[in-house]
């Protein structure tokens, strides 16, 4: 099992562009999660899911959409994206009440 | 606010010395975790609990639900051990609201 993988693990966009973090798990779990990482700050959640077909907001959800067409992928989209988006952002999924699983990490820098 | 509090925010140790980070937490949980975020920055899990001890290796994480208030406790540290540790707990009114702390930093050295 590859477990939680994240494709780009880095990307640097200007002011405007747009771009796709892709999530893929291999673990059957329904609930998905993208969280985003800043220095100083605990793990904040953007966008969630609890199944295929399902989306959800978070606490940071501005500037972010989300998509889960299938059970295994969660894709996080910045439509246009801005120097506050810079950040490392992390995937995780879950399986009900268990524990979370962490994919590797994107660090996006936004200039 | 911060819903999920550790301390101490950053901690150096020698090799072999037990070693102790603390949460604290102000809602109501379904369960604790602490993760394990290493400087390459991958973030693993490495307890679950809702109620009183478990231990794993060197590690030993325990749980007071009166007082809410958990440890994760390190024994004979090793330099392998220099990571961030992060304290979550999973909110019992949300399943889907993890609040985290900010993480203890943890450096051991040899």
């Amino acid at each position: 099992n590859a477990g939680v993988t994240q494709t780009p693990k880095f990307r640097v966009l200007k002011t405007g562009q747009s771009m796709t973090l892709l999530c893929a798990q291999d673990m059957n779990h329904e609930y998905m999660y993208w969280y985003r990482q800043d220095p100083g700050m605990g793990l904040r959640l953007i966008h969630y899911s609890v199944g295929e077909g399902t989306t959800a907001k978070g606490e940071v959800p501005d500037g972010y959409n989300v998509s889960r067409l299938k059970k295994q992928n969660f894709l996080l989209g910045l439509e246009s994206a801005a120097p506050s988006q810079t950040s490392v952002y992390f995937c995780a999924s879950t399986k009900e009440a268990y524990e979370q699983y962490f994919g590797p990490g994107t660090r996006l820098t936004v200039t | 606010k911060n819903e999920v509090e550790q301390s101490p925010q950053n901690l150096t140790a020698q090799e072999g010395e037990f070693i102790t980070i603390n949460c604290s937490y102000s809602v109501g949980i379904s369960a604790l975790h602490w993760l394990q975020q290493h400087p390459g920055g991958g973030i693993v899990s490495l307890f679950m609990l809702s109620s009183g001890k478990k231990k794993h290796g060197r590690l030993i994480a325990t749980i007071n639900i009166q007082e809410k208030h958990s440890s994760l406790h390190i024994t004979a540290s090793h330099p392998r051990d220099s990571a961030v540790y992060i304290c979550a707990v999973r909110s019992l009114y949300n399943f889907n609201k993890f609040y985290f702390g900010s993480g203890t930093k943890l450096n051991v050295k040899p």
